[in-house]
């Protein structure tokens, strides 16, 4: 099994552009999950899912929106970059309890 | 929202020392999880803890759950360098039936001397 796997690992985007963060599991987890770190502070939620077609906002939706039309895929999309944005996303899968992550996409924005 | 206050910051120590770090929150939790994220990748997780006064051991790392529900303990014995790293603690309040989401506190950044 690869596990949870990210694509890009590593994207710099102008003010105003969009992009999509890919995050694939190949667990068959029901639940999926997004998270932003921000220097020196703990992962922060942006999104989840709990199944194919479900998905709730978490601690930090604003400028990003989620879909989940597979149980395997959950990508996270960027409309608008804007610098607030920076920082590292992780994507996580979990079975009950126990969340495991990708090795996350560090984003620029400038 | 909810926060988990997690002590120390960081650490510096020599290889060979025991470390000791924990996390506390004013909130109740069923679940608490131990992870460690090394520079540049996901966090991967310790340790799972499920039960009020559980103590679980994985190698030389030991954590508690707090009697309250309300903290846990991570203890790591001589320590080597590739402890080095950044360890979370993580909450989780509901489980079961209906999922829940983790909280995490802000990390203790560890560094070994050798």
């Amino acid at each position: 099994n690869a596990g949870v796997t990210q694509t890009p690992k590593f994207r710099i985007l102008k003010i105003g552009q969009s992009m999509t963060l890919q995050c694939t599991q190949d667990m068959n987890h029901n639940y999926m999950y997004w998270y932003r770190q921000d220097p020196g502070m703990g992962l922060k939620l942006i999104y989840y899912s709990v199944g194919a077609g479900i998905t709730d906002k978490g601690e930090v939706p604003n400028g990003y929106n989620v879909s989940r039309s597979t149980t395997e895929d959950f990508p996270l999309r960027l409309e608008l970059a804007a610098p607030s944005q920076t920082s590292v996303y992780f994507c996580a899968s979990s079975y009950r309890e126990t969340q495991f992550f990708g090795p996350g996409t560090r984003l620029t924005v400038l | 929202g909810q926060q988990l206050n997690q002590s120390p910051q960081s650490m510096f120590i020599q290889e060979g020392e025991d470390v000791s770090m924990n996390c506390t929150s004013s909130s109740i939790f069923n679940t608490w999880l131990w992870y460690k994220q090394d520079p540049g990748e996901g966090p991967v997780l310790l340790i799972a803890l499920y039960k009020a006064g559980e103590l679980t051991s994985n190698g030389r790392l030991t954590a508690q759950f707090g009697i309250t529900r309300k903290d846990s303990f991570l203890n790591i014995s001589a320590s080597i360098p590739s402890d080095v790293g950044i360890y979370f603690c993580a909450g989780l309040k509901n489980y079961g039936g209906s999922q829940g989401n983790l909280i995490f506190g802000k990390g203790t950044k560890l560094s070994v001397k050798p």
